[in-house]
């Protein structure tokens, strides 16, 4: 079960838009919905943002939003802020009741 | 509202059993929408999906530890645990205990998370 492919890091200025890729396989993103991401800041446990692809839980900031296009899934922030720098991680059903994770992506606001 | 706590040893030697317990406050480990798993997290590094259990008992593991882990229920006290044998280096990470939407594989609520040493 290999773990899903992020960027290792991205950046963007305050007000910008900065978009996290996630690349799977045939055998998790691209055939499930359950598509999720995270936010972990320095320390602390993640936080829920995304979950089926494009949803958001309650409390979760409109500026973060979700897709999917066969294989790939993405995570874009909008309007980015300081307080958005933080790791992101996506995850995905894989089949036989398992989960696999990216490996992550460290935001940096410029 | 739900709160999970991981307690255990932080330091195992090679070889031997990691055990941890999660007590679970706020929610039923009977509930049937919900599943109760283990991710752990090497330092710098990313998630790793460990398992997870239902109430009925069912488990399923990630296929590369499922030699080597068990994750059980105690109904009676609200916590479930996860046992890792023959633990070598490559086992030490921080150990998050979470709560996982049935179905829809989402992590929802997750304890704070409780760093395990495998060293000698």
């Amino acid at each position: 079960q290999s773990a899903l492919t992020q960027p290792a890091s991205v950046s963007g200025s305050p007000g910008q838009s900065v978009t996290i890729s996630c690349t799977g396989t045939s055998s998790n993103v691209g055939s499930y919905e359950h598509v999720s991401w995270y936010q972990q800041f320095p320390g602390k446990a993640p936080k829920l943002l995304i979950y089926e692809v494009n949803q958001r839980p309650s409390g979760v900031s409109n500026r973060f939003s979700g897709s999917k296009s066969a294989n790939t899934a993405s995570l874009t922030i909008s309007g980015l802020q300081a307080e958005d720098e933080a790791d992101y991680y996506c995850s995905s059903y894989a089949g036989g009741s398992t989960l696999v994770f990216g490996g992550g992506t460290k935001l940096t606001v410029l | 509202q739900v709160q999970l706590q991981e307690s255990g040893p932080g330091l195992v030697k090679p070889s031997q059993t990691l055990s941890l317990t999660c007590t679970v406050s706020g929610d039923s480990i009977t509930s049937g929408i919900f599943y109760w798993t283990w991710i752990r997290q090497p330092a710098g590094k990313g998630l790793e999906w460990v398992g997870r259990v239902f109430n009925t008992g069912n488990t399923d593991y990630n296929p590369s530890l499922k030699s080597r882990v068990t994750i059980s229920l105690d109904t009676s006290k609200n916590q479930f645990s996860l046992k890792v044998t023959s633990a070598t280096a490559a086992d030490t990470a921080v150990y998050y205990c979470a709560r996982l939407r049935g179905y829809f594989y989402y992590v929802d609520v997750w304890g704070q998370g409780t760093t395990v040493t495998v060293s000698s």
